[in-house]
């Protein structure tokens, strides 16, 4: 399996525009995650799916973020508009639901840059 | 009060020492513990968890729990210069998939 994607892996943009970041999960897992990382703050859950469903979104900053996930094998967020304190690394994440396995595989991460 | 705390280091151990991180966490209903590794510009990947109270061991590392004082900790033995990462520690309150990250404490072995 080729494990978590996520693209693009980097992205700089001017404060104002739409930012669009994908993730496509490791096939056959029932849970999504959408993380940032910054120095600061660590890494902060920001919305969970279960089968494409949102479970829990109180991590999203502000209304200026959203996400989707409208089949099983895709997810988006989207920042609009984006502002510089926006700057972070974005991971997306999935698992399995099984009992007593609850690992998180990672994808790369998108380093993002508002200027 | 952060719900999952951790000292950020970095924290400098000589090659072949025992390295120990430390992790307190604030939910009494925590079920389960991870210790995730972070290669500088990497993504973090699982290498330990824990359930039951007392040590889990797996090769170098050893994951210890006490629920009572609601403290984890992973102790990696003869530590390698490829050790040097930063270790995230993670909670997961019962019947929730989701966790909760500390900041990370970053380690570094001296050659």
């Amino acid at each position: 399996d080729a494990g978590v994607i996520q693209s693009p892996r980097h992205e700089v943009t001017e404060m104002g525009q739409e930012v669009t970041l994908r993730c496509k999960p490791i096939s056959g897992h029932d849970y999504l995650f959408w993380y940032r990382q910054t120095m600061m703050r660590g890494l902060e859950l920001l919305i969970y799916f279960n089968n494409n469903v949102p479970i829990d979104d109180s991590g999203m900053p502000e209304d200026r973020f959203s996400a989707k996930m409208p089949n099983a094998s895709f997810s988006t967020l989207k920042i609009q508009p984006s502002e510089p304190r926006d700057s972070a690394v974005y991971f997306c994440a999935s698992s399995l639901d099984r009992v007593g396995s609850y690992e998180q595989y990672f994808g790369p991460g998108t380093r993002l840059t508002v200027t | 009060q952060k719900e999952v705390e951790q000292n950020s280091g970095p924290l400098s151990v000589p090659e072949g020492a025992i390295a120990s991180l430390n992790c307190t966490y604030s939910d009494r209903g925590s079920q389960s513990f991870f210790w995730y590794r972070q290669y500088s510009g990497k993504s973090p990947e699982l290498i330990m968890f824990i359930y039951s109270n007392g040590d889990k061991e797996d090769g170098r590392f050893t994951a210890q729990l006490n629920k009572a004082s609601q403290y984890v900790s992973l102790l990696i033995r003869d530590s390698q210069p490829s050790d040097s990462a930063t270790y995230l520690c993670a909670v997961r309150q019962g019947g929730y998939q989701k966790v909760t990250f500390g900041i990370g404490t970053k380690l570094q072995v001296i050659p």
